[in-house]
């Protein structure tokens, strides 16, 4: 089982529903990611949370809002969604953003707009 | 700029050996790392190099060789559950955050 926990695990909403996406880590990690995937594409990194603070923004549209309460927790609020935004969203977390360790992926929130 | 390359798909038999290349071209390489992902489900870490050589984990090794920028995983023994997408990734400098390759399919046959 993953350590990282992501909820919901399927997502379906409409173009004009607000919702949000959390992520869940307890093994200490002090950085927190967002990667987004594409069926038979590779993850593509969102956003980077070192220690709460946003460190990395890849020039994501801003309807998608992310939100680091504290160090366990990480969130990822949608609006307006766009038809091409569904994916699978990937939560990971590593020990500290500049050690070099490898990243540990949450099983993912499979997002469906319509 | 950055480019990890590595084969689209790659087929082999129940039982036998698999080598899975990569090849990048990063500034600021750190360390490379190999991921397992099944169809629909999150990426599961397998290995990670940072200095030349072999690592060894069970049935899965893992070489770097920094000077060429390339990197291959090998799988031992297979078994029909190593179906799955291996993706190759890379982290740079004093940068946590991974770059990954396209990923290989394997399909494991009887």
């Amino acid at each position: 089982d993953t350590e990282v926990t992501q909820t919901p695990k399927h997502l379906v909403m409409g173009m004009t529903n607000k919702k949000s996406l959390k992520c869940e880590q307890h093994m200490g990690h002090r950085a927190m990611y967002w990667y987004k995937q594409k069926a038979k594409k590779p993850p593509e990194l969102m956003f980077v949370y070192s220690y709460e603070k946003l460190s990395i923004n890849e020039s994501v549209p801003s309807r998608f809002s992310p939100e680091c309460p504290n160090s366990s927790l990480l969130n990822l609020h949608l609006h307006a969604l766009q038809p091409e935004d569904s994916a699978l969203y990937l939560c990971a977390s590593s020990q500290d953003y500049a050690g070099g360790g490898p990243l540990h992926f949450g099983n993912g929130t499979r997002l469906t707009v319509t | 700029g950055q480019n990890i390359d590595q084969p689209t798909e790659m087929t082999a038999t129940e039982g036998a050996i698999v080598q899975i290349n990569c090849t990048y071209q990063t500034s600021g390489f750190n360390g490379l790392f190999w991921y397992q992902q099944h169809a629909g489900e999150a990426p599961t870490f397998l290995s990670y190099n940072v200095l030349d050589g072999l690592e060894e984990k069970g049935r899965f090794s893992s070489f770097l060789s920094r000077s060429k920028g390339y990197s291959y995983l090998l799988l031992k023994e297979l078994q029909m559950k190593d179906s799955a997408s291996y993706l190759c990734a890379c982290s740079r400098g004093s940068q946590g955050n991974l770059i990954f390759g396209k990923g290989t399919k394997l399909s494991v046959k009887p």
